[in-house]
């Protein structure tokens, strides 16, 4: 399985700034993830980021609060734009690997956000 | 959109003895069933799926089974473990072709809890 790391793995931030999330995968893969899991909650997909278009948002999110980045196909950034306590949550991403008449999704260990 | 709910929301149970989380979903074309496990500080970690064309599937100690007529499929876990204290969360799925991107809908979680 595909190995997935972030960075920074927490921050606190203060109120009206940005923090941009790093996701490095050990692999090329096709498909990028992004969620959302607010504190003691479950997880909420943000977007979808495949590699040389535009991320696709799910309803409620937008691309002027949640830029995403997706230079190739190991690598992505979510950016958290003009931050209030509300966005305080741990940002995950998450890959999908597809085989012959298989299909698996793996999630990076987090990215542990507290505005204050 | 696709409807999830896990039962129990909590679990406790002595090490040694037996667990059962039921989710139950909504949309009758998902095909890919998975459990991921995720222990604090940590990312969703795949532990077992299943796909539509299989009623049960075992891996040592767990098992999840399906019924696709009632729309529900279980994690059970046999011979609990301290180390098996954790967040689960079913994720049902309706896996697309390729070039599409297949989104989880993750249940409500459950929180199972083993003690000595």
């Amino acid at each position: 399985s595909a190995v997935i790391s972030q960075k920074p793995s927490r921050d606190i931030c203060q109120r009206g700034t940005s923090l941009t999330i790093q996701c490095q995968v050990d692999s090329q893969v096709t498909m990028m993830f992004w969620y959302r899991q607010q504190p003691g909650q479950s997880l909420t997909l943000i977007a979808t980021a495949n590699q040389g278009s535009e991320a696709t948002y799910e309803s409620g999110f937008v691309i002027d609060k949640f830029p995403i980045s997706r230079p190739n196909l190991t690598f992505s950034t979510l950016t958290v734009s003009n931050m209030s306590p509300e966005d305080s949550s741990i940002y995950l991403c998450s890959v999908e690997e597809r085989g012959s008449g298989s299909y698996e999704q793996y999630f990076g260990p987090g990215t542990r956000l507290t505005v204050t | 959109g696709e409807n999830v709910e896990q039962h129990p929301s909590t679990l406790s149970v002595q090490e040694g003895d037996s667990a059962v989380i039921k989710c139950t979903y909504s949309d009758s074309a998902s095909n890919y069933f998975p459990w991921y496990k995720q222990e604090l500080g940590k990312g969703p970690q795949l532990i077992i799926d299943i796909r539509s064309n299989v009623g049960e599937k075992k891996d040592q100690r767990i098992a999840v089974t399906l019924n696709k007529t009632a729309k529900h499929f279980s994690l059970h876990i046999t011979e609990t473990q301290p180390e098996d204290s954790a967040v689960y969360f079913c994720a049902p799925l309706r896996w697309g072709g390729a070039g599409t991107a297949s989104k989880l809908t993750f249940g409500t979680g459950t929180r199972l809890q083993v003690t000595l």
